[in-house]
C-alpha cells in the first residue's frame, strides 16, 4: 500500500498572504505526481501532472514543484485569496497507472 | 475543459435497496473510468479501474459481486450497489481519463445515505 502524505491537514492564512503546503510519497514506482484543488460541492480540478525529477509547474499565482528523489513535492500560493480557499489534493500515479491520494491540505484564506 | 457528469449527486434509501450511480463523460471519451470512496475524514480510496469492453478490476478488499461496475461505451460508467446496507453509506466519486499522461477529470460526486 502506497502512502501519500499531505502537510499540513489545514490552515488558515490571510488575504494576500503566501502559502505552501507539502505532499510526500514513496519515490519507488514512480510514474507521475497530481495536484487537484477541490472546492466544497463541486467536483476536484485538476491543477498540475509532474512527472520529471526538479520539474516546476506554474498556473496563475499557483506552482508546485517535484523531487522524485526524496519523495516530495511542493504546492505554493501567492498572494492568496479567499477564492484560492479549498483543499488541495495531491496523488501519486504509480507504474500501475492508478491513483493513490493524500489526505489533502485544507486552505481557508480570510478576507 | 473535459467534462465528467455525474448522477445522482445524494441518494437516501432503505437497507436491502440496490442503487445505481452514473457517471459520463460529456466532451471526449474515457477510455478508462475510476471509482474511488471516500469515508469522513479520509483520503480517496480507489475501489476499481474500469476500461471500456472489459471487465473492471477491483482493488483489494472491494467485494465485486457488491459493487457491480458496467463500463459498456467509451462515455459511460455505471455502479451499482447491491443489497445496500448502512455500512455502504459513503461518498462516491467517479472519473474518467481520455489517454495516459494526461490527468483524471472527475465527477462531483454522490452521497449515499442508507438508513
Amino acid at each position: 500500500i502506497l502512502n501519500v502524505e499531505q502537510s499540513p491537514q489545514s490552515l488558515h492564512v490571510q488575504e494576500g498572504d503566501s502559502t505552501n503546503f507539502t505532499c510526500s510519497f514513496p519515490s519507488s514506482n514512480f510514474y507521475a505526481l497530481h495536484w487537484y484543488r477541490w472546492e466544497t460541492a463541486k467536483s476536484p480540478e485538476a491543477l498540475f501532472v509532474m512527472t520529471l525529477n526538479g520539474d516546476e509547474k506554474k498556473k496563475g499565482r499557483i506552482s508546485a514543484t517535484l523531487n522524485t528523489k526524496e519523495g516530495y513535492s511542493y504546492l505554493y500560493i501567492k498572494g492568496s485569496q479567499p477564492e484560492d480557499s479549498a483543499t488541495y489534493l495531491c496523488a501519486l500515479e504509480g507504474s500501475a497507472r492508478q491513483l493513490t491520494f493524500g489526505s489533502g491540505t485544507q486552505l481557508t484564506v480570510l478576507p | 475543459g473535459a467534462v465528467v457528469s455525474q448522477h445522482p449527486s445524494w441518494v437516501i434509501c432503505k437497507s436491502g435497496t440496490s442503487v445505481k450511480i452514473e457517471c459520463r463523460s460529456l466532451d471526449f471519451q474515457a477510455t478508462t473510468m475510476f471509482w474511488y470512496r471516500q469515508f469522513p475524514k479520509q483520503s480517496l480510496m480507489l475501489m476499481a479501474t474500469s476500461n471500456e469492453g472489459s471487465k473492471a478490476t477491483y482493488e483489494q478488499g472491494v467485494e465485486k459481486d457488491k459493487f457491480l461496475i458496467n463500463h459498456a461505451s467509451l462515455t459511460l460508467s455505471t455502479l451499482t450497489v447491491t443489497s445496500a446496507h448502512p455500512e455502504d453509506s459513503s461518498f462516491y466519486i467517479c472519473s474518467a481519463r481520455d489517454s495516459s499522461n494526461q490527468p483524471q477529470h472527475f465527477g462531483d460526486g454522490t452521497r449515499l445515505s442508507i438508513l
